[in-house]
This record gives C-alpha cells, sequence and structure tokens, in this order.
C-alpha cells in the first residue's frame, strides 16, 4: 500500500522568501506520480504540480517546484517568492501507474505567510 | 466554466436520514472519485470508479454507496447518516497522469 508522510502540521514564512514542505512517500511501485495540491481558507483544491516517477527533470511551474529525490523517495516542494496569499493548507498525493488512479493523499501541511 | 460540480454545497442531517451527493463532470474523464476529509485527517478515499459501469471501494467504504450513471455523473449515497460522517466530501475526477479536478465540496452535518 501507498503511504504518503507529512511532517510538517505547520509552517511559517516572512513574505517574499522560500519555503520548503516536506513529503516523503512509500510505495514499491517502479511508475508512480506525485501531486502538490493547495487548500485555501474557502476550501477548493487546486492542483499545484506534479512530477512522475520516470521524470528526470524536477517539475517546475511559476513560483512552485518539486523537489524530487527518488533514492529518499521525497518530492518536496518549495514555493519561491512567498506571498500572503500563499496561506493555505497543502497537500501532497501519489497516485501508482498504470490503470490504478487513486490518489493517496498525506495529511496536509499548514502555510502561514507573515507580512 | 468546465470542471467537476458538486450539489449540494451544505446539509444537516438527522442521525439515521439518508441522502444523496450529486456530482458531475463535463472534462470527458473516465475516473471518478468521492473523498472525505476530517481534521488533521487529509483525504481519504471513499470510492471510485474507473470508468463507466465499475465502483470500487476506496479507504473508508463503510455506511456508502455510489452510483456511476453515466460517464458524467457519480452520486454517493448515505443510507442512515451517523455523526461519524460528519465532514467535508469532494468529488473528483481525473484521466491518468494529469492534475485532477475537484469540484467545490459538500459540508455535511450530521446531528
Amino acid at each position: 500500500a501507498q503511504k504518503i508522510t507529512q511532517t510538517q502540521p505547520g509552517m511559517f514564512v516572512q513574505e517574499k522568501e522560500a519555503v520548503t514542505l516536506d513529503c516523503t512517500y512509500d510505495t514499491s511501485d517502479q511508475s508512480y506520480g506525485l501531486f502538490w495540491y493547495k487548500q485555501p481558507s474557502s476550501g477548493e483544491m487546486i492542483f499545484l504540480i506534479y512530477q512522475g516517477s520516470y521524470d528526470e527533470q524536477n517539475a517546475t511551474e511559476g513560483r512552485y517546484s518539486l523537489n524530487f529525490q527518488k533514492a529518499r523517495k521525497s518530492a518536496n516542494l518549495v514555493i519561491s517568492a512567498s506571498q500572503l496569499g500563499d496561506s493555505a493548507m497543502y497537500f501532497c498525493a501519489m497516485r501508482r501507474g498504470g490503470s490504478n488512479y487513486k490518489l493517496t493523499f498525506g495529511k496536509g501541511t499548514l502555510l502561514t505567510v507573515n507580512p | 466554466n468546465a470542471g467537476v460540480t458538486q450539489t449540494p454545497k451544505f446539509q444537516v442531517l438527522k442521525t439515521g436520514q439518508s441522502m444523496t451527493l450529486q456530482c458531475a463532470q463535463d472534462m470527458n474523464h473516465n475516473s471518478m472519485y468521492w473523498y472525505r476529509q476530517d481534521p488533521g485527517m487529509g483525504l481519504r478515499l471513499i470510492y471510485y470508479s474507473a470508468s463507466e459501469g465499475t465502483t470500487d471501494k476506496g479507504e473508508v467504504p463503510n455506511g456508502y454507496n455510489v452510483s456511476r450513471l453515466n460517464k458524467r455523473e457519480f452520486s454517493l449515497r448515505l443510507e442512515s447518516a451517523a455523526p461519524s460522517q460528519t465532514s467535508v466530501y469532494f468529488c473528483a475526477s481525473g484521466a491518468g497522469f494529469s492534475g485532477y479536478t475537484f469540484g467545490s465540496g459538500t459540508r455535511l452535518t450530521v446531528v
């Protein structure tokens, strides 16, 4: 079974600074995908970034990048130049390859950006 | 806007009452999912449907039933609501190695 671990229940960062949110995963599959979602206080789930297990380059989407270390089974999210609007809950998730498309989520990290 | 539509957004039930949460997507995705979100627990999969006509249990299926009515619609039914089912429910759809799209959620309270 897959397992996602987010060890930081809460994180604080100053506006304009970078922050790293940790995510480790456990799977015996060779093919899998890793996702990060943002959930602001309004409650919707917003897709941020995706990394495939066979992707050699770390994924980037604007201010978001995924620090993928396959041997360590970690997929940390890096947010550069934090903004007040980045304050939210962040979830790491994983899905297996093949025909099994279920997403397994971590418990989340609450990020607070201070002015 | 294209995406996943869930109804209702809010619901209060009495213990023992039944209700159906509706979900529809217009992105032509094969796979659809129902998750529940509880404080400190992340999102946990209740049921999913990999394609029209198929449904499978997820991590926490007890007390729920689902119907994949057609490719667009996937409903979740609580036959006899319990206070432990107080939660926020999310429907989602996806298409392989891509971002899954979530509905806006249903906040359910069972008293």
